[in-house]
This record gives structure tokens, C-alpha cells and sequence, in this order.
């Protein structure tokens, strides 16, 4: 399954939002009825970590400015106001479907 | 709390076997409610997901079918750790690899536990370069 971002750069003025966009080959419903879509922040010189899974579920310490959303192909990862700290390259990836597969990843930079 | 220690060489030379180790804390490489990953880091292919192995009641494993010729992945219940594989290295093996742990509730599966399955702790990344 190839997993497409966009877009790849993301410049955003502190205090303002942003939008990531995630589209899969095909969908990424499971055969048990789950979506496995999740989103992963890589801030610089650090490993990923999970900000959500199963397109929406907030992993633990993730604020409330992040929501994740979508359904079956199309995904959006929203940031309702960028800080400093959301700097960094945001990935979404599915684990529907083996292998698992990793989107292409989008920069988060203050403008 | 859970922590992932990688450990391995920074320096293979190519066509040979790249062998890297990721030291659980605060978990079992057997138990029931995880399962234990690998992914490398590139500029060039970016993150790519290289194989798993789990336990329930026997050891599972699954690769990448790109990687399978030429990954293992090995769980050590003694050290309680679990290592990666990858023989006939080039420099297009050149990555950051990562461990990663994958958590599941008491019901050991994505299904039964209604799809909360996670990455929920990575190992702090180890930088392979391939290169004589």
C-alpha cells in the first residue's frame, strides 16, 4: 500500500493551523472492521513517536491541538495552533496491511 | 516505564551480515501484550517497516517480503532482548534502524482488543553505514 502526503513542506506562522493530508492506495479498512492509520511526529535528531492510532485515537501526552480524522483512503492530520515545540517531519502509516508502509513524511517549520 | 537500548556496529563493510540488538527494560520479549519491530530510516527510501516477532504461546515472525532472502529477526528470552540480521549489506542498507515495541491489551491481538495495538516506544535509532 503507498501512502502519499501532502504536502511534503509546511511552512505555518506561529499560532496559526495546519493541515497534513494522507491518501492510500487502497483502503485501509481490515477485514476486523478497524482502520489502521496512524500519525507519527519526528521532531529533529529524535526517533518518531506516536501521535495517533486508528485515525483518531490521541496517544498519551499528545495535546488537544492535534486531531486526527478521515475515512477509508484519505486521512488529515490538523494542528489548530502551531507552537515551537510542533516543529519537526510528520509521518502518517498503515498497518492494515502487510507490509506496513509509511508515508513519505511532511515538514512542520515556522514561518 | 518501558525503554528500548539499541546497540550494534556504525560500520559494515558491504556483503557482509549487519548484526544490531535492541535491550528491553520494563518488559518481556515474551509477553503476551507486545510484539517487537523493526524499521530503518533513510533519505533515500525513507521509513521502511523490515519485519516483527511476537509470542503467543509459540514465536512468530513476519518480514518485509522485500527484506526476507536476507533478515532474521531473533528474540532471546536470557537477555530478554531481540536482535536483527541482515546479511549481504550494500550501501543501500545505509539507514538508522529502529526497535520498536508494539503494545496490545491483555487479549494479545489487534482484533481482540478492538484495534488499540500501538507503537507506543522506540529505541533511541542506531546509524548503519555501509561502506569499505
Amino acid at each position: 500500500i503507498v501512502m502519499t502526503q501532502t504536502p511534503l513542506s509546511s511552512p505555518v506562522a506561529l499560532g496559526q493551523p495546519a493541515s497534513i493530508s494522507c491518501r492510500s492506495s487502497q483502503s485501509l479498512v481490515h477485514s476486523d472492521g478497524n482502520t489502521y492509520l496512524h500519525w507519527l511526529q519526528q521532531r529533529p535528531g529524535q526517533p518518531p513517536r506516536l501521535l495517533f492510532y486508528k485515525i483518531s485515537s490521541r496517544f498519551s501526552g499528545v495535546p488537544d491541538r492535534f486531531s486526527g480524522s478521515g475515512a477509508g483512503t484519505d486521512f488529515t492530520l490538523k494542528i489548530s495552533r502551531v507552537e515551537a515545540e510542533d516543529v519537526g517531519i510528520y509521518y502518517c502509516m498503515q498497518a492494515t496491511q502487510f507490509p506496513w508502509t509509511f508515508g513519505q513524511g511532511t515538514k512542520v517549520e515556522i514561518k | 516505564q518501558v525503554q528500548l537500548q539499541q546497540s550494534g556496529p556504525g560500520l559494515v563493510e558491504p556483503s557482509q551480515t549487519v548484526s544490531l540488538t535492541c535491550g528491553i527494560f520494563g518488559d518481556s520479549v515474551a509477553s503476551y501484550t507486545a510484539s517487537w519491530h523493526w524499521v530503518r530510516q533513510s533519505p533515500s527510501r525513507g521509513l521502511e517497516w523490515l519485519g516483527r516477532t511476537y509470542y503467543r504461546s509459540r514465536w512468530y515472525y513476519d518480514y518485509a517480503e522485500s527484506m526476507k532472502s536476507r533478515i532474521t529477526i531473533n528474540p532471546d528470552t536470557a537477555r530478554n532482548q531481540f536482535s536483527l540480521q541482515l546479511s549481504s549489506v550494500t550501501p543501500e542498507d545505509t539507514a538508522v534502524y529502529y526497535c520498536i515495541r508494539q503494545t496490545y491489551c491483555s487479549g494479545g491481538y489487534c482484533a481482540t482488543c478492538g484495534g488499540d495495538c500501538y507503537y507506543d516506544h522506540w529505541g533511541q535509532g542506531t546509524p548503519v553505514t555501509v561502506s569499505s
